[in-house]
């Protein structure tokens, strides 16, 4: 049971240029969320999907998309890479529903834009 | 805005000792407060939660105590070990009643334990 799998796990970037993280979770989880980890900041909300064929701004969208292509995966797109956008991105999933808030994250992608 | 403040930045303690991790939140509607604990180079994980409906919560050396009036909540870890070093996120989140939860996280404690 793989649970929440992303890819890459590790990308450099150069300024400008585009790039599609991607995760997919096999546990039939109806939600889906990206948050990106830097120091001393600790995680914020880039964008969820409460379930598939919705998708909802969280904390800092600017300058990301994502998709919800289907129940399974959730990808997040930087159209226009900015040194800014240097962090860990993580992807979680979660069953949603009353009484079961737990969130199930990805080991992390890298990503360095130079 | 930060909605949910957490200390200390960094923690160390000796083998055996209590660690204490302190959260405080903002956001009256905030009714899921749970802990998540990373080790380095993996994912967060839930650690405990709690709901404020009961002013405490254990589960083996792990005990979250949560006070409503004053709207902070707060992470014990009993009998410190090495293993438990990680850092730790308190977080918190509106139930929606639907099927998301959007966790709001603290920056995270930084706990080291010494052997």
């Amino acid at each position: 049971n793989a649970g929440v799998t992303q890819t890459p796990k590790f990308q450099v970037l150069k300024t400008g240029q585009s790039m599609t993280l991607q995760c997919a979770q096999d546990m039939n989880h109806n939600s889906m969320y990206w948050y990106r980890q830097d120091p001393g900041m600790g995680l914020r909300l880039i964008y969820y999907s409460a379930s598939e064929g919705t998708t909802d701004k969280g904390e800092v969208p600017n300058g990301y998309n994502v998709s919800r292509l289907n129940k399974r995966e959730f990808s997040l797109r930087l159209e226009s890479a900015a040194p800014s956008q240097t962090s860990v991105y993580f992807c979680a999933s979660s069953h949603g529903g009353v009484g079961n808030g737990e969130l199930f994250f990805g080991e992390g992608s890298r990503l360095t834009v130079l | 805005q930060q909605q949910v403040k957490q200390s200390p930045q960094s923690l160390i303690v000796q083998k055996g000792g209590i660690s204490i991790i302190n959260c405080a939140y903002e956001n009256t509607a905030f009714d899921y407060f749970p802990w998540y604990q990373q080790f380095p180079g993996k994912g967060p994980a839930l650690l405990i939660a709690i709901r404020p409906d009961v002013s405490e919560k254990k589960e083996g050396r792990f005990t979250i105590s949560f006070n409503k009036s004053a709207k902070q909540f707060s992470l014990h870890i009993m009998d410190s070990q090495p293993g438990d070093s990680a850092t730790y996120f308190c977080a918190a989140s509106p139930n929606s009643g639907g099927s998301n939860y959007k966790l709001t996280f603290g920056k995270g404690t930084l706990l080291t334990v010494n052997p």
